[in-house]
């Protein structure tokens, strides 16, 4: 069966530190990738998504960038985090059949930058 | 592009009451309409999904509607519990991106 890992779950950054979270998926060949914020409030932000190794499309002009450098490998990255940055990070995955399908969540990393 | 809207953000519920989240979606050609429920401090996870070839579909207390003509779908809750209680997103693709509706806020009272 499939699985995602994100972590970490909880993370404390001071401003103008850099950032890396991990996303990997298990059990499946060419996810589609993707990379949420919840911001405060409730709605769904994309701010990247991957349909294969090296390639990102960008949704947001952010102070964040996104790496695929493995199949089953997303990377969410800052070079210098902004207190704007703080939300619930949210990774997910996607059968990259090309036809209509759902994504799988998961568990989020709760960043706090102080 | 594709844009979905959701209502109400917000909705209150007495336990056994039935719970209706109602979206709408621009795009005639998305054929897949997936619901998700996220509970407090964790990912969101589907609970049900409908594709453009079918009218309605349910599991248990859950069910959703699609009216293609009028391009919206809804979620119906039947027989609240406590646990009901989350905040619901509805979505609409036509292949690869979901787009998610702004989520509603569901509170089902004991």
């Amino acid at each position: 069966s499939q699985t995602i890992h994100q972590w970490p779950a909880t993370l404390v950054q001071p401003v103008g530190s850099p950032l890396s979270l991990e996303c990997t998926v298990e059990g499946t060949s060419n996810p589609n990738l993707y990379w949420y914020r919840q911001a405060a409030g409730r709605g769904l932000q994309l701010l990247f998504y991957s349909v294969g190794i090296g390639q990102i499309s960008s949704e947001v002009p952010q102070n964040l960038s996104a790496s695929r450098p493995q199949d089953r490998q997303f990377i969410l990255s800052s070079k210098k985090l902004l207190l704007s940055d703080s939300g619930f990070y949210l990774c997910a995955w996607q059968h990259g059949t090309g036809g209509a399908d759902g994504y799988t969540f998961g568990s989020g990393t709760r960043l706090t930058v102080v | 592009g594709e844009n979905v809207e959701q209502h109400p953000s917000t909705l209150s519920v007495q336990e056994g009451d039935s719970a209706v989240i109602k979206c709408t979606y621009s795009d005639s050609a998305s054929n897949y309409f997936p619901w998700y429920k996220q509970e407090l401090g964790k990912g969101p996870q589907l609970i049900i999904d409908i594709r453009s070839n079918v009218g309605e579909k349910k599991d248990q207390r859950i069910a959703v509607t699609l009216n293609k003509t009028a391009k919206h779908f809804s979620l119906h809750i039947t027989e609240t519990q406590p646990e009901d209680s989350a905040v619901y997103f509805c979505a609409a693709s036509r292949g690869g991106k979901l787009i998610f509706g702004q989520g509603t806020e569901l509170s089902v009272k004991p």
